[in-house]
């Protein structure tokens, strides 16, 4: 069985950092591309990242590039998000979502997806 | 960047009834698009990908078509399980976006 388990979220003020956590089983976790998938309180869905099966491909939302750096841990089975300068718009419900595909270019959408952490931003 | 732009906004239906949910896109994006279904309290779900094809265990009730720019879920017979809020959603140059989804309401 597929589980993704999200930690790592809670209570950062303005301009700080935070890093999520996503530990994967019940698959093979480098086969598969990973995303980062946001909910602000009462609205839609925000795509923030994608990374390739290999780690070696990036792709990020203009809204957190430069600041949000996607990563994963093959033997560790884990994905990972680094946020920093952090702001109030960032506050949202972070998933992680397991891609279909391995690369870009066969992603099809995500399968499997996490229950979420919440990330809020404020003084 | 590729907008999706998804109507209604909310769709009144009883159940039995069929759905028709639409997606526009404001460019080309062949057949990259996903649907998905999200209830309260709970994480999305996959039900159609690459525009037509239903993922594993979704029931046959729901459907998926179109190509380019426009895109439509059916939902051919509404149950009561299938009251929730869809978004659609593309990969393009490197990028993805959601549509701002589409609240499937109870008449």
């Amino acid at each position: 069985e597929v589980q993704l388990l999200e930690s790592g979220g809670g209570l950062v003020q303005p301009g700080g950092s935070l890093r999520l956590s996503c530990a994967a089983s019940g698959f093979t976790f480098s086969s598969y591309a990973m995303s980062w998938v946001r909910q602000a309180p009462g609205k839609g869905l925000e795509w923030v990242s994608f990374i390739s099966g290999s780690g070696g491909s990036t792709y990020y939302a203009d809204s957190v590039k430069g600041r949000f750096t996607i990563s994963r841990d093959n033997s560790k089975n884990t994905l990972y998000l680094q946020m920093n300068s952090l702001r109030a718009e960032d506050t949202a419900v972070y998933y992680c979502a397991k891609d279909r595909g391995v690369t870009y270019y066969d992603s099809s959408g995500s399968d499997y997806w996490g229950q979420g952490t919440l990330v809020t931003v404020s003084s | 960047e590729i907008v999706l732009t998804q109507s209604p906004a909310t769709l009144s239906l009883s159940p039995g009834e069929r759905a028709t949910l639409s997606c526009r896109a404001s460019q080309s994006v062949s057949s990259y698009l996903a649907w998905y279904q999200q209830k309260p309290g709970q994480a999305p779900r996959l039900l159609i990908y690459d525009a037509s094809n239903r993922a594993t265990g979704i029931p046959a009730r729901f459907s998926g078509s179109g190509s380019g720019t426009d895109f439509t879920l059916t939902i051919s017979s509404l149950e009561p399980e299938d009251f929730a809020v869809y978004y659609c959603q593309q990969r393009s140059n490197w990028q993805y976006t959601f549509g701002q989804g589409t609240k499937l309401e109870i008449k």
